[in-house]
């Protein structure tokens, strides 16, 4: 079975500061992706990173970068200079290639304090 | 401009009544994907589907129906069979060739009252 956990239901960060939210994924599939979504408070969800089991480098996009540690089965999302906009729900996602449903965590609620 | 559209983004309707959320992409998408969510939690797949005229139950399809005639379109049902059914609705859709991102649209809230 396939399963993703995000521990932290909340998290706070000064502005201009970086945080890592965490995620943690199971599935016994070598083949998978790893996703990362911002949820603002009008509902819509917005793609933010990616990162595939065989990918040798970590993904980066802009301020955003994924601490992929395969062994551990982590994919934790790291945001740098945290601005005010980046306050917003974030759900860890994972794919497997022998599928095509999406698993999403529980989500981790960010507040970007001033 | 490529996207996906859900309408209406709110929704009233009566206990007892089904109702019919829109969801359609102009993405050529080949599979499509309706989730719920409910305050505070993460997205729950109600069903998904792969290309035209089939579809797959998801975690949580009981009073729930779909249909997909169309390509661009899939619109999910929501029956007087579903228990509670005010919620968060989303729909998305991925490429058959690239999996690497599954695109959302804006969602419809539901409530039922």
């Amino acid at each position: 079975a396939q399963k993703i956990t995000q521990t932290q239901p909340g998290m706070f960060v000064q502005e201009k500061e970086a945080v890592t939210l965490d995620c943690t994924y199971d599935t016994s599939d070598p083949s998978y992706g790893l996703f990362w979504y911002k949820q603002p408070s009008s509902g819509e969800m917005i793609f933010l990173i990616y990162q595939g089991s065989y990918d040798q480098q970590n993904a980066t996009e802009g301020r955003y970068s994924l601490n992929f540690q395969k062994a551990r089965k982590s994919a934790n999302l790291v945001i740098s200079a945290s601005q005010l906009g980046d306050s917003a729900m974030y759900f860890c996602a994972m794919r497997v290639n022998t599928g095509n449903q999406f698993y999403f965590g529980t989500g981790t609620s960010l507040t970007v304090i001033p | 401009d490529g996207g996906i559209t859900q309408s209406p983004k709110y929704l009233f309707r009566k206990e007892g009544q089904n109702v019919t959320l829109s969801c359609e992409q102009n993405l050529n998408h080949d599979a499509m994907y309706w989730y719920r969510q409910d305050p505070g939690q993460g997205l729950r797949l109600i069903y998904y589907s792969q290309i035209v005229n089939d579809f797959q139950k998801g975690d949580i399809a009981e009073g729930y129906s779909v249909s997909r005639e169309k390509k661009e379109s899939f619109p999910l049902t929501v029956t007087s069979a579903q228990k509670n059914p005010t919620a968060f609705y989303l729909c998305a859709s991925t490429s058959q060739s690239s999996y690497n991102e599954q695109f959302f649209g804006p969602g419809t809230r539901l409530t039922v009252l």
